[in-house]
């Protein structure tokens, strides 16, 4: 079955540390992953995607994400949240749709 | 002008009431998706379509339609709205070219409440 979990329903971080955001995945076959953003009264943004070239990605706004097939992980990272990155994030995985998890707010303070 | 439009952006109704949010778009996909988004809940998918002629149920399609008038529009329909049918309903396409990697393009979203 292919589904999705992020770990975190809420992640607070102060601007300037390092943003974190995790996801899992179950596939079974090799998996094409996703990150979106979603700003307040937005759609969808993508940030980056996984589709089985380099293992490290890199996305818009400094975000990055690295595929771990050992660990069935494609988790989101920042080196320093900016007050603009407070937004809800969503993990996805693509099958005949993309399958998303439940999301991620994040919320960045001063 | 947006790629993917979708109408209306924002919509109060009353139960049992007959509604239809549209989409259209012009980036020529040939892939069009319908989901809700509740809070807590992330992206759920409604309906899906491949072609004009290929429409497929998601999962949780129940108590809604929709209608692929053409390659460029993607209709969703609630027959009967009811309550916990309030949500923000998205449209996306994607590219036939590349169905198993592509990304989805995403519509700003129909803020839908029913009374």
């Amino acid at each position: 079955a292919q589904s999705v979990t992020q770990l975190d329903s809420h992640v607070s971080v102060s601007e300037g540390t390092p943003v974190l955001l995790r996801c899992n995945y179950s596939s079974s076959y090799s998996p094409s992953l996703f990150w979106y953003v979603q700003h307040p009264n937005k759609g969808l943004q993508l940030l980056l995607k996984y589709t089985s070239a380099a293992t490290l990605v890199k996305g818009i706004n400094g975000f990055e994400a690295e595929f771990k097939k050992s660990e069935t992980s494609f988790h989101l990272t920042k080196p320093s949240a900016h007050m603009s990155d407070a937004a809800e994030y969503f993990c996805g995985l693509r099958g005949y749709a993309l399958n998303f998890g439940k999301g991620t707010s994040l919320l960045v303070t001063p | 002008d947006a790629d993917v439009t979708q109408t209306p952006r924002n919509r109060i109704t009353k139960t049992g009431k007959r509604i239809m949010l549209e989409c259209s778009q012009t980036k020529g996909h040939d892939r069009m998706y319908w989901y809700r988004q509740d809070p807590g809940l992330g992206l759920r998918l409604i309906y899906y379509s491949f072609d004009v002629k290929d429409i497929n149920k998601g999962e949780i399609s129940d108590g809604y339609s929709v209608s692929r008038q053409a390659q460029a529009k993607f209709s969703l329909s609630l027959e009967s709205a009811i309550p916990n049918q309030t949500a923000l309903y998205f449209c996306a396409t994607s590219d036939l070219d590349t169905p198993n990697t592509g990304e989805l393009f995403f519509g700003e979203g129909s803020r839908l409440t029913v009374l």
